[in-house]
């Protein structure tokens, strides 16, 4: 089976710029999360959607982050406007099951880095 | 609030055996995963504990004691591509998976 996709892997923008990540989970798995992961830490859950509701955004920071998943397939995740320490990987993962127990997919990330 | 533990860093010699250790304080209890990262890379499943007692699959095992909030996984036969980042994380109240920092694992000729 196809894994999670994820796009662009990399990503450089200026302090105050806007930027947007895309996700396209596994094909039928109706859970998806966005992780931020700071270098040197593990990831931090931003973000979990079930089907196109939110699950759970309560370590999302809501003045500059926001994240949607239409039609409960495709999520998008933005930062605007960027700060110097949301430079980090995040990482769009999926699951079959909403509790997660069969072990969450990970996408490759998308690095970005806040000049 | 979650409070997950590991060290930081551990080295070993290839052919040897690594055992990582996680201790958590969580609210809510509804399994511990491991995941392995190799740098620039994704996470990728390595095991599940909801039970007490040993999980093993192959040269990786996994051991859960909920009621000293204590798990640990152990790494036979070290190869250098174990070389990586060892991710605990618990899966707590609302199904909220939350992780440690991460133990990276160096592993030497």
């Amino acid at each position: 089976e196809a894994g999670v996709a994820q796009s662009p892997r990399y990503k450089i923008i200026e302090k105050r710029q806007s930027v947007a990540f895309w996700c396209n989970p596994i094909s039928g798995h109706a859970t998806l999360y966005w992780y931020q992961q700071i270098l040197g830490q593990g990831p931090k859950l931003l973000i979990q959607f079930q089907n196109n509701g939110v699950v759970d955004d309560s370590q999302l920071p809501k003045d500059r982050f926001s994240a949607e998943r239409l039609k409960g397939v495709d999520s998008t995740l933005k930062i605007q406007p960027a700060k110097l320490e949301d430079s980090a990987v995040y990482l769009c993962a999926s699951s079959l099951d909403p509790q997660g127990i069969y072990g969450y997919t990970f996408g490759s990330g998308t690095r970005l880095t806040v000049v | 609030g979650q409070n997950i533990d590991q060290p930081t860093e551990m080295t070993a010699t290839e052919g040897a055996i690594v055992q990582i250790n996680c201790t958590y304080q969580t609210s809510g209890f509804n399994g511990l995963f491991w995941y392995q990262q190799h740098a620039g890379e994704a996470p990728t499943f390595l095991s599940y504990n909801v039970l007490d007692g040993l999980e093993e699959k192959g040269r990786f095992s996994s051991f859960l004691s909920r009621s000293k909030g204590y798990s640990y996984l152990l790494l036979k036969e070290l190869q250098m591509k174990d070389s990586a980042s060892y991710l605990c994380a618990v899966l707590g109240a609302g199904n909220k998976l939350t992780f440690g920092g991460g133990t990276r694992v160096l592993v030497k000729p």
